[in-house]
């Protein structure tokens, strides 16, 4: 059982690149979400998803776009790199509302 | 806008002592509270679930106790080890859809020993 996977593990970007972080579940989650890690800001919510073909904005979703075509894949996509994107970014996934939290191992973004 | 608040950011202690992590959040209308363990360049580990309607939780040397009314948990660490050092996170989900969660930055904890 492989939870919550991310790739990939590192990236670096040139400011005005996109690009997609992948995020997929095998526990057949219905919720997901994506966070970023910042010092001293704590974990931000991007963007969330309750099931397949629904999503949601979370605290800041400005420069951040998803979607949710199957239970399994929820990825992120970067449109146009900007230096304050450079974070720690985690997908996290749960049963259903209110239930545990698992989070992937993280994918570390550099954005020159 | 809720706001969660840990203290202390950082705690140094011998091994073997019990200790007693802090958080706390400004709007008591939750839907439950969770505590998380990160190891450096890790990801984050669900160590503990409290619904809104409980008090507490137990699991092995920890427990998590809950007091929405003053708006305020606790992190039990009962005989603590070395391998307990890590950073310590709680999160408080919106009464409206509990896996929307707001955390606050965190307890590094270091065992000595």
């Amino acid at each position: 059982n492989a939870g919550v996977t991310q790739t990939p593990k590192f990236q670096v970007l040139k400011t005005g690149q996109s690009m997609t972080l992948q995020c997929a579940q095998d526990m057949n989650h219905e919720y997901m979400s994506w966070y970023r890690q910042d010092p001293g800001m704590g974990l931000r919510l991007i963007h969330y998803s309750v099931g397949a073909g629904i999503t949601d904005q979370g605290e800041v979703p400005n420069g951040y776009n998803v979607s949710r075509s199957t239970t399994e894949d929820f990825p992120l996509r970067l449109l146009s790199a900007a230096p304050s994107q450079t974070s720690v970014y985690f997908c996290a996934s749960s049963y259903n509302r209110g239930w545990e939290l698992f989070f992937g191992e993280g994918s570390r973004l550099t954005v020159l | 806008k809720q706001e969660v608040t840990q203290i202390p950011a950082a705690l140094s202690v011998p091994e073997g002592e019990n200790l007693v992590l802090n958080c706390s959040f400004t709007d008591s209308a939750i839907y439950n509270l969770q505590w998380f363990r990160q190891d450096p360049g890790k990801g984050l580990t669900s160590l503990l679930l409290i619904q809104s309607s409980q008090r507490e939780q137990t699991s092995g040397r920890l427990n998590a106790s809950l007091d929405k009314s003053s708006g305020r948990s606790t992190l039990y660490i009962a005989a603590s080890q070395p391998g307990d050092s890590a950073t310590y996170l709680c999160a408080v989900g919106e009464e409206t859809s509990g896996s929307r969660l707001t955390f606050g930055e965190g307890t590094q904890l270091t065992v000595n020993p």
